[in-house]
């Protein structure tokens, strides 16, 4: 299994950040797998963002709740996630990443990481 | 909101034993996860469900979590040890990172 983050690199502030997560080696339909985003901003440390399952199970970070969706396109094997409103507090490496049976499992197989930095 | 505190450093000489605390309310009643994190690369999962090792990880790593505190031990601990770590919980429909612990090896 192999996950791959893929974004714009650059967004202006108050505009909505898009990241797609593609997965590989396995079908993000695959049974009790959840599929999540973390980030970690420049210096700081790791913050979950958001978890779901393919049909249509969701769960945020109460933080961010009010900017993020987390969908998937089973089509294309890949899901994503769009920040609105975005500041330069949204500045992070954005990884994605697999939970094997549920929101409250740990994180087995990480993305490499995108950098994503938020300015004018 | 839940909160999962960690020192910031934890320092240790080669071939002795890293301990890294994670504390929070009623810790010992939660599954904690620990992650070695690395410059430029990805977290990478060493323990889950407080103490299981996922293949590939030494076994000079290992896990406790009882109380308000869990511990994550590192035996006979290797210059490529020294990383960040980060414990993680789930609380009341969230999950939570700790705050991380930088682990020098000197």
């Amino acid at each position: 299994l192999q996950l791959q983050e893929s974004g714009p690199g650059l967004v202006k502030p108050s505009e909505t950040l898009s990241l797609t997560c593609n997965v590989s080696g396995d079908f993000i339909t695959s049974s009790g797998y959840f599929w999540g985003w973390i980030r970690q901003p420049p210096g700081k440390g790791l913050e979950w963002i958001g978890s779901l399952y393919y049909s249509d199970n969701t769960d945020y970070s109460p933080s961010l709740k009010s900017r993020v969706t987390i969908s998937v396109d089973t089509s294309k094997n890949q899901f994503s996630l769009m920040l609105t409103s975005a500041t330069a507090a949204d500045t992070a490496v954005y990884y994605c990443a697999r939970q094997v049976t549920g929101p409250t499992d740990p994180f087995d197989v990480w993305g490499p990481g995108t950098m994503i930095t938020v300015s004018s | 909101s839940y909160e999962l505190t960690q020192p910031p450093s934890v320092s240790v000489s080669p071939g002795q034993t890293a301990s890294i605390t994670c504390s929070g309310p009623k810790l010992g009643e939660k599954y904690i996860s620990w992650y070695q994190k690395k410059p430029g690369q990805s977290p990478l999962l060493v323990i889950s469900h407080d103490t299981k090792r996922p293949s590939g990880i030494p076994e000079r790593f290992s896990g406790s979590n009882s109380g308000n505190a869990a511990t994550l031990t590192i035996s006979g601990t290797q210059p490529m040890d020294e990383a960040d770590y980060y414990c993680q919980a789930w609380d009341s429909g969230a999950l939570v990172f700790g705050g991380g612990t930088k682990l020098t090896v000197l």
